[in-house]
């Protein structure tokens, strides 16, 4: 089966650092992936790990360890604007057949 | 550029009735494609995907069943609509090594 765990609600401050973590258990695993989901709206692509280490896009960072079925998103210089729902995702293969299941995601409010 | 639609945006049904909802891409081919359902603030849970014309997976047993008539089209339908089939459907395609891209979603109300 296929078991994706992130907290459920995470607050933070404008123009602090958080960080947002998943732990996985599945049943074949090619890559981590991150998402962004405001409220009503659509997933959009956030980040993307395949090999173990650290991956920067801008403000957003996301790191992977294999051996320890665990990653996380960090997100630097908090804005209002990131306040939203983070999902991790695990990518089972990577053949044309591979599939994305995603964790429980967790919930962002950034405060003033 | 690739696009996808998902329609309608929201759907008020009574219980017992029948659900279709259709996703459409554009701009590629033979993408995987994807139906999750959402309810609310909660987690997206895979319900079908598929990865080419007439090839459905079925990842949990439920009122629901995926068609994929033509390779950029991507259907979801019910025969008997349940209250617990209430969420927020969205529809996603994928193609070789791309992360996902979601359609807008059909928020469901059955009543």
């Amino acid at each position: 089966g296929q078991s994706l765990e992130q907290p459920s609600e995470v607050t933070a401050v404008e123009g602090a650092i958080v960080q947002i973590n998943c732990t996985y258990q599945t049943s074949g695993f090619y890559g981590l992936s991150w998402y962004q989901q405001h409220d009503g709206g659509a997933p959009t692509f956030l980040s993307y790990n395949a090999l173990d280490g650290l991956e920067e896009t801008g403000r957003f960072s996301s790191f992977l360890s294999r051996s320890d079925s665990y990653g996380y998103l960090l997100l630097q210089e908090l804005q209002m604007k990131d306040s939203a729902s983070y999902f991790c995702a695990v990518r089972d293969q990577g053949g044309t057949a591979s599939k994305l299941t995603f964790g429980t995601g967790t919930r962002l409010q950034v405060t003033l | 550029s690739q696009t996808i639609h998902q329609w309608p945006a929201t759907l008020v049904q009574p219980v017992g009735s029948p659900l279709s909802l259709e996703c459409t891409v554009e701009g590629t081919s033979n993408p995987n494609l994807y139906w999750y359902r959402q309810a609310a603030g909660r987690g997206l849970q895979l319900l079908f995907y598929s990865v080419g014309i007439g090839q459905i997976s079925s990842e949990v047993p439920q009122n629901l069943s995926a068609s994929r008539p033509q390779d950029r089209q991507f259907i979801l339908s019910s025969k008997k609509l349940l209250l617990s089939d209430s969420g927020f459907y969205l529809c996603a395609w994928r193609k070789g090594n791309t992360e996902a891209f979601f359609g807008q979603g059909t928020r469901l109300t059955v009543v």
